[in-house]
């Protein structure tokens, strides 16, 4: 089956700095990958998504690249915000499947 | 806008006792998943269902089970808690291939 890895797992960052969380998956077949935000004592929520007939993706400051070929994507989220502080879940699925494999989390705290 | 509403935010039950956890959604989504969340281990699948009365196991149904008898609702058993599973459980919906929808989660803190 599928497994994805996430990098890091904590992320600490001031104010303004960009944010860079990275995620490998195992299956070629995989391609659709979510990306969620769970905010502290809230439920996860999807921020972002590609597919991978796309190389990236932008909405506003968040970002998301897939490297199909490296079996690899990554979430970059510039000039950070306190706001942005929060834990962010990565997921692969495969074509065909409904079935989300997630990384571990990465919690990213960002200073005042 | 979707709605997935678990019915307890905060449970204590003591070792041995019978365990439900009730999640509703009000998108008609034929997918609904239930996940279990502990620190520095993520999102773990205990059991997802496709239709009414269908379950297929997930990556950790030891000591759980599942009922979907309507398509809105779909509940966790724990048939003889234990403190191991003291945790997070999280409820979750979609459509065939589609974003998943998550309730607020339930803390379940097994005495």
């Amino acid at each position: 089956g599928e497994n994805v890895e996430q990098h890091p797992s904590t992320l600490s960052v001031q104010e303004g700095d960009s944010a860079v969380i990275k995620c490998t998956y195992s299956d070629s077949a995989s391609n659709y990958f979510p990306w969620y935000k769970q905010e502290l004592g809230k439920r996860p929520q999807l921020i972002i998504d590609i597919r991978s007939n796309v190389g990236e993706k932008k909405d506003q400051r968040i970002a998301v690249t897939l490297n199909k070929t490296a079996k690899h994507f990554s979430l970059h989220i510039t000039e950070t915000q306190p706001e942005d502080s929060a834990v962010y879940f990565c997921a692969a699925l495969s074509g065909g499947s409904y079935i989300p494999t997630f990384g571990r989390g990465t919690s990213l705290i960002v200073h005042p | 806008d979707v709605k997935v509403t678990q019915s307890s935010r905060y449970l204590v039950k003591r070792t041995g006792e019978k365990v439900f956890l009730e999640c509703v959604q009000d998108m008609d989504h034929e997918n609904m998943f239930w996940y279990r969340q502990d620190p520095g281990l993520g999102l773990r699948l205990i059991y997802f269902s496709y239709d009414v009365k269908m379950k297929e196991k997930g990556d950790i149904p030891e000591g759980y089970s599942v009922s979907r008898e309507k398509k809105e609702r779909f509940s966790l058993i724990l048939e003889s808690a234990s403190t191991n599973q003291t945790s997070m459980y999280l409820c979750a919906s979609s459509r065939i291939t589609g974003e998943l929808f998550f309730g607020e989660g339930s803390r379940l803190t097994v005495l």
